[in-house]
């Protein structure tokens, strides 16, 4: 069974601090993934990364940057956190089916 | 307009009853994925499907690349398959996923 772990699960932050989310997954996949989820708009793609070194926007990335350092971990790092940004974050993992980690719950105050 | 497009949004079952869920692209899809997202948040990957059909237990899906569509069919419905079922389409050439925005499925005892 595929293993994509996130940390951390829940987050509280102060408008313009610099928040890390952190993804990992023991898969060895290429493909990295993160969304965000909010109602209404149901999954919407923010980076991706076919390796490790490489980062790619997806459809909504102003305001996150992301990070491959290494095959198993993929970062997204929001460096002037607002209140718009409050939202439940999955990483995935794929080589063709795509498995996604438990989410992280971030609220911006 | 919408590129994943899913019917119905809403969906209530009795329990031990049948149902059939849809997606429609306007994309030239070439594989297809479906989720379910629990009521406790987690996404679990139910089918990767080229054009074809798969099954797994009480679940079947079928996805015809030249017709645009997808279906999953859940047979004699358990109060556990309750959640939001979301369907997920690659385009050629892309390691993207584009979602629709799900069906949230309640069954009822």
């Amino acid at each position: 069974e595929a293993a994509v772990t996130q940390s951390p699960r829940n987050k509280v932050a102060v408008t313009g601090g610099k928040v890390t989310l952190s993804c990992n997954q023991t898969n060895n996949h290429n493909n990295m993934y993160w969304y965000r989820q909010d109602t209404g708009h149901g999954l919407r793609l923010i980076h991706y990364s076919y390796g490790a070194g490489s980062t790619e926007k997806g459809d909504i990335p102003d305001g996150y940057k992301a990070s491959r350092p290494s095959q198993e971990n993929f970062s997204l790092i929001l460096e002037l956190a607002t209140p718009s940004q409050t939202s439940v974050y999955f990483c995935a993992s794929a080589g063709r089916e795509q498995y996604f980690g438990p989410g992280t719950r971030l609220t911006v105050l | 307009g919408d590129k994943v497009k899913q019917s119905p949004s809403a969906l209530s079952l009795q329990e031990g009853t049948n149902s059939a869920l849809r997606c429609n692209f306007s994309i030239a899809a070439t594989t297809v994925q479906w989720f379910l997202q629990n009521p406790r948040g987690s996404l679990i990957n139910l089918f990767y499907l080229v054009p074809g059909t798969k099954e797994n237990g009480r679940l079947k899906s079928a996805f015809d690349s030249k017709e645009s569509y997808s279906t999953l069919h859940i047979r004699d419905a358990q109060l556990e398959d309750s959640g939001t079922y979301f369907c997920a389409a690659e385009a050629p050439g892309s390691w993207q996923l584009i979602f629709g925005s799900g069906t949230q499925l309640t069954v009822m005892p």
